[in-house]
């Protein structure tokens, strides 16, 4: 069965770019039937999807979030990884990231999730 | 963006009791809509795809309906490990979206 787990730091300066990488083990980024995602959790709220990567390499994006998000991916480490630049406390959330089928929307396998804080 | 809005936001319920949940759309989603279960400190958990495909493993006390505009989450029969946020995501159209969420307590 496949797993996600979700790394990097808890805590990022203000105005400084947040960075995530997410680890795939019992199944391939490679795989074509499958878009690699990442959402966030901010307190108090709900669900919000920030984006996916194809295993081609092709992306897309939360328009919300466009402008400052970047999302790659390294094969040979089965890893995809999230950028978040001019993060402010807005952007303090729990990241997960999910996996989803190309042929559905619905996120069916989920890493446990990162808090990141926000804050100098 | 479509816009989903659950209710209600907090629902108060004893263990035995048929609970539903409503999730609205802005817009028609026809049937792509998914439903989630998210304990404290946990990721969620798909239950439903299709507004009312049950997913291998979920109980069949869980199940969903609705097409277009409007969605229920029914649990037929609430057992303690049901006490839970729930979340309906539509998967319509990009941005996928998610509504706000309902939180399922003990009463």
């Amino acid at each position: 069965q496949v797993q996600l787990q979700e790394s990097g730091p808890g805590l990022v300066r203000p105005s400084q770019t947040l960075s995530l990488t997410c680890t795939v083990s019992g199944g391939s980024i490679s795989s074509g039937a499958y878009y690699w995602s990442w959402i966030r959790q901010r307190p108090g709220k709900g669900l919000e999807w920030i984006g996916y990567i194809y295993y081609s390499g092709t992306t897309y994006y939360n328009p919300s979030l466009e402008s400052r998000v970047t999302i790659s991916r390294d094969t040979s480490k089965n890893q995809f990884s999230l950028k978040l630049s001019s993060v402010t406390a807005a952007d303090t959330a729990i990241y997960y990231c999910a996996r989803r089928w190309t042929v559905a929307g619905f996120f069916d396998f989920w890493g446990q999730g990162t808090m990141v804080t926000v804050s100098s | 963006d479509i816009q989903m809005t659950q209710s209600p936001s907090t629902l108060s319920a004893s263990v035995g009791d048929r609970v539903t949940i409503t999730c609205r759309a802005s817009q028609s989603i026809s049937s792509w809509l998914a439903w989630y279960q998210q304990k404290p400190r946990k990721a969620p958990k798909l239950l439903i795809s299709k507004a009312s495909s049950l997913e291998s493993g979920v109980p069949s006390r869980f199940s969903g309906s609705g097409s277009g505009t409007e969605f229920t989450l029914t649990i037929s029969s609430l057992q303690p490990d049901d006490f839970a946020t729930y979340y309906c995501q539509q998967y319509k159209s990009y941005p996928y979206t998610f509504g706000q969420g309902t939180k399922l307590e003990i009463k």
